[in-house]
């Protein structure tokens, strides 16, 4: 029974095309997180949800879009894709805001853009 | 000044010594600071956490707080070649955000 699980694990697209990233956790965390992970493996905060709500967004371009349709979900949708967009990209989820808990994370993306 | 900084690496140690991973911060309001280990491909996986000043162990590793010094360690005893990854120390900011360091890449060989 995965934790946090991400889908896909590998996307490979076009400069300018639009994608999704999927995210679920199941285990009932009131907060969830997208990181975005570079080639020199410095992970950084994009997005945090807490229930639902949008509690922090980290200068992200505005073509990065998180959804969160419940506590349990939070997909990020990028659009007009770039190559520095390339990285791979993991949610994470806690118990509450505030992190002073442990964070679980999924499996990562890997997004590479041609 | 970064606001989570450790050195890159690697860090190469014999199997069976000790092999230890340093972290410094900058928000001396920091309470709770977290290290993660991160095999090649692999998410990043929570191996400690230390709240209070002082050592903290567990097993093999042991986790050590100065915040007088803002300075976070990790330390692992009988280094195994399967503790080749890097470690990621991790601190709360603003009590709604974690933020990670760079990390270390540790090479463990036999």
């Amino acid at each position: 029974d995965t934790a946090v699980s991400q889908t896909p694990k590998y996307l490979v697209t076009q400069m300018g095309n639009d994608k999704s990233i999927k995210c679920e956790q199941n285990l009932g965390h009131d907060t969830m997180y997208w990181y975005k992970q570079d080639s020199k493996k410095f992970l950084k905060i994009m997005f945090s949800y807490n229930n639902k709500e949008l509690i922090i967004n980290e200068t992200v371009p505005n073509r990065f879009s998180p959804k969160s349709p419940d506590k349990a979900h939070l997909n990020l949708h990028i659009n007009s894709l770039e190559l520095g967009d390339s990285a791979v990209y993991f949610c994470a989820s806690s118990q509450w805001a505030g992190m002073n808990t442990e964070a679980f994370f999924g499996q990562g993306t890997r997004l590479t853009v041609v | 000044q970064k606001e989570v900084e450790q050195n890159s690496g690697p860090l190469s140690v014999p199997e069976g010594a000790i092999a230890s991973l340093n972290c410094t911060y900058s928000d001396r309001g920091s309470q709770s600071f977290f290290w993660y280990r991160q095999y090649s491909g692999k998410s990043p996986e929570l191996i400690m956490f230390i709240y209070s000043n002082g050592d903290k162990e567990d097993g093999r590793f042991t986790a050590q707080l100065n915040k007088a010094s803002q300075y976070v360690s990790l330390l692992i005893r009988d280094s195994q070649p399967s503790d080749s990854a890097t470690y990621l120390c991790a601190v709360p900011y603003n009590t709604d955000k974690l933020i990670f360091g760079t990390g270390t890449r540790l090479q463990v060989f036999p």
